[in-house]
C-alpha cells in the first residue's frame, strides 16, 4: 500500500483566499484524523473521522475551518478565508479502528505545509 | 485526559542505549501507553505501545512499573539516524481515538 497520500505538499497562498487540502487514507482504514503542527502549539488534532462521520471536531480552530468526507477513501480539509496564522503543517492520519479505539496505530500522511502570506 | 510530561531534549552517542521517561500520574485503568517518533518533516511513525510490564519489538522496549505512573522508553544501540523526536500519549478507547501529543522529546545522536 502506497501509505495515507496527502497533496498538495506545498502551498503557498496569500491572505483571503481559500485553502483546499486533500487527503486519501489507507485502503480499509475506517478512521481518519486531520492534524496540524506549529512550533508554537506542537502537534494539534483538529478532526476526526470514523467510518466516515465527524466524531469529534473539538479542535477545529473556528468557523473558517472545514472539513469533509465524502468517502471512505478521501477527505478535504478547507480554510476559508485563509489568515497568515493559519501557516503550518497539516497532517493526515489513518487507522483501522473500527470501534473508534484509541489503542489503533495512527498512520500518518507526509503532511501538506502551508504558507499564507 | 491523562497528562504527560517528558524530558524536551537529551543528547546520545552512538551505539548507546537511550532511555527516555515518560510522567502520567492520572492514566486510567483503560489508557494504553503509546510511542510515537517523527523526523523533521515526516508525520509520526507508531514505535510501540503497551499496558503494563514490559513489551518488546523489533525498534524498541517499553517498561512499565506496576503503578503505571510512568513509563519509559529504551532504545538499544541508538544511530544517528534515531534522530528524532519522540513523543509518549496515554489514552484508552474512552476518549474515541483522539491522540493526545505533548512536547515530546527531542532525542539528538552523535558520532
Amino acid at each position: 500500500d502506497a501509505g495515507v497520500i496527502q497533496s498538495p505538499r506545498h502551498e503557498v497562498t496569500e491572505m483571503g483566499q481559500e485553502v483546499t487540502l486533500r487527503c486519501k487514507p489507507i485502503s480499509g482504514h475506517n478512521s481518519l484524523f486531520w492534524y496540524r503542527q506549529t512550533m508554537m502549539r506542537g502537534l494539534e488534532l483538529l478532526i476526526y473521522f470514523n467510518n466516515n462521520v465527524p466524531i469529534d471536531d473539538s479542535g477545529m480552530p473556528e468557523d473558517r475551518f472545514s472539513a469533509k468526507m465524502p468517502n471512505a477513501s478521501f477527505s478535504t480539509l478547507k480554510i476559508q478565508p485563509s489568515e497568515p496564522r493559519d501557516s503550518a503543517v497539516y497532517f493526515c492520519a489513518s487507522s483501522l479502528a473500527v470501534a473508534g479505539g484509541t489503542t489503533d496505530t495512527q498512520y500518518f500522511g507526509p503532511g501538506t505545509r502551508l504558507t499564507v502570506l | 485526559l491523562a497528562k504527560t510530561t517528558q524530558p524536551i531534549s537529551m543528547d546520545s552517542y552512538e551505539g548507546q542505549e537511550v532511555n527516555i521517561t515518560c510522567s502520567h500520574n492520572n492514566i486510567a485503568t483503560n489508557d494504553y501507553i503509546t510511542w510515537y517518533q517523527q523526523f523533521p518533516s515526516q508525520g509520526p511513525r507508531f514505535i510501540i505501545q503497551g499496558y503494563k510490564t514490559k513489551v518488546t519489538n523489533e525498534v524498541a522496549s517499553l517498561f512499565i512499573p506496576a503503578d503505571r505512573k510512568s513509563s519509559t522508553l529504551s532504545l538499544p544501540r541508538v544511530s544517528l539516524s534515531d534522530t528524532a523526536v519522540y513523543y509518549c500519549l496515554v489514552g484508552g478507547d474512552n476518549q474515541g481515538g483522539k491522540l493526545i501529543f505533548g512536547q515530546g522529546t527531542e532525542l539528538s545522536v552523535k558520532p
